[in-house]
Parts: C-alpha cells; structure tokens; sequence
C-alpha cells in the first residue's frame, strides 16, 4: 500500500523559514516523479513543485519562484520542501503526491497534508 | 502557463439525477488531464486520468471526456457520497495547474 506522510508543519513569523518532509513508502520511490501541493483556508487546489524522479529537474509555481526549493533523498525515499522568506499568503495545507507512472500522469497517491501558518 | 477554468462554481443537483462539470483550458492539452474529487477534512483523490479513464477503485457512474480545449466529468446518478469539491488538473507542460474547482451541492 502506498503511503505518503507529511510532516514539518508548524507556526512561523513572515520572512521565517520551514523545512517540509514528506516520507514515503508502499513503492519504488526512486522511480516516481513526485510533487507539493497546496490548499489555502477555504481555497482551492494551487500546484506548488515538482521534481523527477532523480532530481535532476525541479519545477516551481510562479508565486513560490526562488522562496521554496524541493529536493529529494531516494536512499531515505523522502521528498522534502524548504520554504524561506514566507509570507501571509503561504498559509495552507501541504500535501504531498505522487504521479500515477514513473513518466509523469496525475497525482494518484496524496498525504493527508501538513499545515503551514505563517503569522506573527 | 495553461490557465484552467471550471463551470460552473457551485452546482445544485438532486440524487440519483446527473451531473455535468466543465473543465477548459486556455490551450490545447491533449488528453493531459485529470479530475479529482475532495471532501471537507480530506485530502484529494483521483477519480480520472487522461480526461477519460477512470482511476482504480472509482465507479462506473463517473466518467470523463474531452481532448484538446474542452473536459466534461459526468457523474451518471448521483450518489450521497457525490456531493464535495471537483477539480481538474492538466499535467500537459510544467508548471501543473488545476481549476479553481466546483462544488456539487445537494438540491
């Protein structure tokens, strides 16, 4: 059974840092493209990263561009997500989730999410 | 960026009738798309992927298609459990975008 679960999530001032983790498991991890996504208080669904399946290319939500950075380890068979400089509008649910084939497809297994507040 | 649009916001039906959601996009995708189904308290799950093949698990009542531009979800009869939040994902080019979702509300 696959299994993603999420963690790292707490309180922090704007402009302060968090380090999300999301470990994996039920799969071959270094096979899979994997990614963030994120759900504001009564918003909908916003893509925030992704990265291949060996690390070497990583894409970013214009709105996160040069604050967030996604990386993985495939020897732990962990995604994780380093959010700096946040702000106000990061506030939200982070959920991680995997692609539906090692290529790339839709997000068939998802996290039940961490919660980020950025607030002083 | 491809820019996803789903109609419309807020959907009343009764149960056991039918559904239609729409989903476009602001250029050709192809058959890159997916819809996701979510419920308060609840991460998303995956009901379609490809605009019209159905995930593991999900019931034949929903079915989905479309290619290019255009997308429709069509839940057959409508089922208590039905009622949540829909989305549509394409995951033609980076970055993936959704829609801004549509809530199937009970009438």
């Amino acid at each position: 059974e696959v299994q993603l679960l999420e963690s790292g999530g707490g309180l922090v001032q704007p402009g302060g840092s968090l380090r999300l983790s999301c470990a994996a498991s039920g799969f071959t991890f270094s096979s899979y493209v994997v990614g963030w996504v994120r759900q504001a208080p009564g918003k909908g669904l916003e893509w925030v990263s992704g990265i291949t399946a060996g690390g070497g290319s990583k894409y970013y939500a214009n709105s996160v561009k040069g604050r967030l950075t996604i990386a993985r380890d495939n020897s732990k068979n962990t995604l994780f997500l380093q959010m700096n400089s946040l702000r106000a509008e990061d506030t939200a649910i982070y959920y991680c989730a995997k692609r539906i084939v090692t290529s790339g497809g839709a997000y068939d297994s998802w996290g039940q999410g961490t919660q980020v507040t950025v607030s002083s | 960026e491809v820019v996803m649009t789903q109609s419309p916001a807020t959907l009343s039906v009764s149960p056991g009738e039918r559904a239609t959601l729409s989903c476009r996009a602001s250029q050709s995708i192809g058959s890159t798309l997916a819809w996701y189904q979510q419920k308060p308290g609840q991460a998303p799950r995956l009901l379609i992927n490809g605009a019209s093949t159905r995930a593991t698990g999900i019931p034949v009542r929903f079915s989905g298609s479309g290619s290019g531009t255009e997308f429709t979800l069509t839940i057959s009869s409508l089922q208590s459990e039905d009622f949540a939040v829909y989305y549509c994902q394409q995951y033609s080019s980076w970055p993936l975008t959704f829609g801004q979702g549509t809530r199937l509300e009970i009438k």
